[in-house]
């Protein structure tokens, strides 16, 4: 186990509503990323919350948005529900840098309807 | 922005059989990361290994071994002796410097280990 841990681990929406996802890093950790994986496609960064700030963007629109606690727990949030958003969505943890190595949690299967 | 191809979508192989993994990537810098990830059944990615661009020894690790060319652009990975529990899709996924850990993921080999 990796000891980064995801909230709800599933979930059903209807589209245009907005869901809230959550995601506690390993211990020492301050730098939380987050990741959308498609059935049958590889995970795909949406971004990197590095000490609070958002620290990188990958290629998603604004009504993805994230935010980091003082604690470095985070949260993805996504507005107006489409049903492309349908997917795994990844949050990893990692101590700043640029290591590469990642601990990722089981992930929160999203289902919009 | 990198690219990464993994042509072999599924792979199924016998318990005890060797399994090998190619990985193609693409990308305009000259100094990167290469990294392998597993993903079993439960979702959480695993981190396997790492190598340097610049470092193109070919290692073993148990029996995890990976072989790196960098005139190729290729960094294939191979799995001495599969065990069930091998069973997972596998990520090649390059890095850049000053990345952000931004991990430019394949669409991965799913591999099948028959017991």
């Amino acid at each position: 186990e990796t000891g980064v841990t995801q909230s709800p681990t599933h979930l059903i929406k209807t589209r245009g509503q907005q869901v809230t996802l959550r995601c506690s890093s390993q211990s020492g950790h301050n730098t939380v990323s987050w990741y959308q994986q498609a059935l049958g496609q590889g995970p795909q960064f949406i971004f990197q919350y590095y000490r609070e700030e958002e620290n990188g963007r990958g290629n998603f629109p604004p009504r993805f948005s994230g935010l980091q606690f003082p604690n470095y727990s985070s949260e993805l949030n996504v507005n107006a529900l489409e049903l492309d958003d349908s997917a795994l969505y990844l949050c990893a943890s990692s101590f700043g840098g640029d290591s590469g190595e990642l601990f990722f949690g089981e992930g929160s299967r999203l289902t919009v309807l | 922005a990198q690219k990464v191809t993994q042509a072999q979508t599924e792979i199924s192989v016998v318990e005890k059989e060797d399994v090998t993994l190619d990985c193609v990537y693409e990308t305009r810098d000259t100094t990167y990361y290469l990294f392998w990830y597993k993903q079993p059944p439960s979702g959480e990615l695993v981190f396997l290994i790492r190598r340097n661009s610049f470092d193109e020894q070919n290692e073993i690790s148990g029996r995890y071994s990976w072989n790196f060319q960098k005139s190729t652009s290729s960094f294939n990975f191979t799995i001495t002796a599969s065990q069930v529990v091998d069973s997972a899709v596998y990520f090649c996924a390059p890095l850049t410097p000053y990345g952000n850990n931004r991990l430019a993921f394949g669409k991965g080999n799913q591999v099948v280990v028959i017991p």
